[in-house]
């Protein structure tokens, strides 16, 4: 079974442009979830996406924005890029719960984003 | 502060050794409790997870929570050279929109 692809797998911009990301979910999952991890601060939330509809949204600017197509992949677009949004931008799938509850993320391998 | 803290390290230890690995959080509202481990390149896997306070053993890895300390600890027993990775830690509370809140993660190297 194919895991979480992520495309590209790097990518460098300069300030002020845009840059977008992709995420193909495991086949059958229907949520895709966006985080940043840059260095030093761990994951950060950055969206959640089910069933074509935004869920949740972390503390993030509108300039991170995105969206989920009918195939349930997944399209993170980073606006007006600043040189803070350099970082490695994961995404992750998810269909089952544990029998707690909590849902079970996969992850991708990122994509890493550098911003000159 | 920041809502879940966790030693960056990096923290080295000879192969065989038992490591520890610890995070605290402040919000009261944690009620999943998950450790992940990521490879260098690679994106972050589950590894154990408790729900509430109480311990989960799985192999060399054993997951405690102590809630009433806010404090969770992940044992790995006779480590092993490809235990060397980043492990995260990670909580998300009922209703919080299926957020997960990350540690920062430890960095560790088991040595030959």
């Amino acid at each position: 079974e194919a895991g979480v692809t992520q495309s590209p797998t790097h990518l460098i911009k300069t300030r002020g442009q845009q840059a977008t990301l992709r995420c193909s979910p495991i086949s059958g999952h229907t949520s895709v979830y966006w985080y940043q991890q840059a260095l030093g601060l761990g994951l950060q939330f950055l969206l959640w996406y089910d069933e074509g509809e935004e869920r949740n949204r972390g503390n993030f600017p509108p300039r991170f924005s995105g969206r989920q197509f009918p195939n349930y992949s997944s399209e993170l677009n980073v606006n007006a890029l600043e040189l803070e949004d350099s970082a490695l931008y994961l995404c992750a799938s998810s269909l089952a719960k544990l029998a707690s509850g909590a849902n079970v993320l996969t992850f991708g391998a990122g994509s890493r984003l550098t911003v000159l | 502060q920041k809502e879940v803290e966790q030693d960056p390290g990096p923290l080295s230890v000879p192969e065989g050794a038992i490591v520890s690995l610890n995070c605290t959080y402040s919000n009261s509202a944690f009620q999943y409790f998950m450790w992940y481990r990521q490879y260098s390149r690679k994106g972050p896997e589950l590894l154990m997870y408790t729900y509430s306070s109480g311990n989960k053993e799985d192999g060399r890895f054993t997951a405690q929570v102590d809630k009433s300390s806010k404090y969770i600890s992940l044992f790995i027993r006779d480590s092993q050279p490809s235990d060397s990775a980043t492990y995260l830690c990670a909580m998300s509370a009922p209703g919080g929109g299926n957020k997960l809140t990350f540690g920062t993660g430890t960095q560790l190297k088991v040595e030959l």
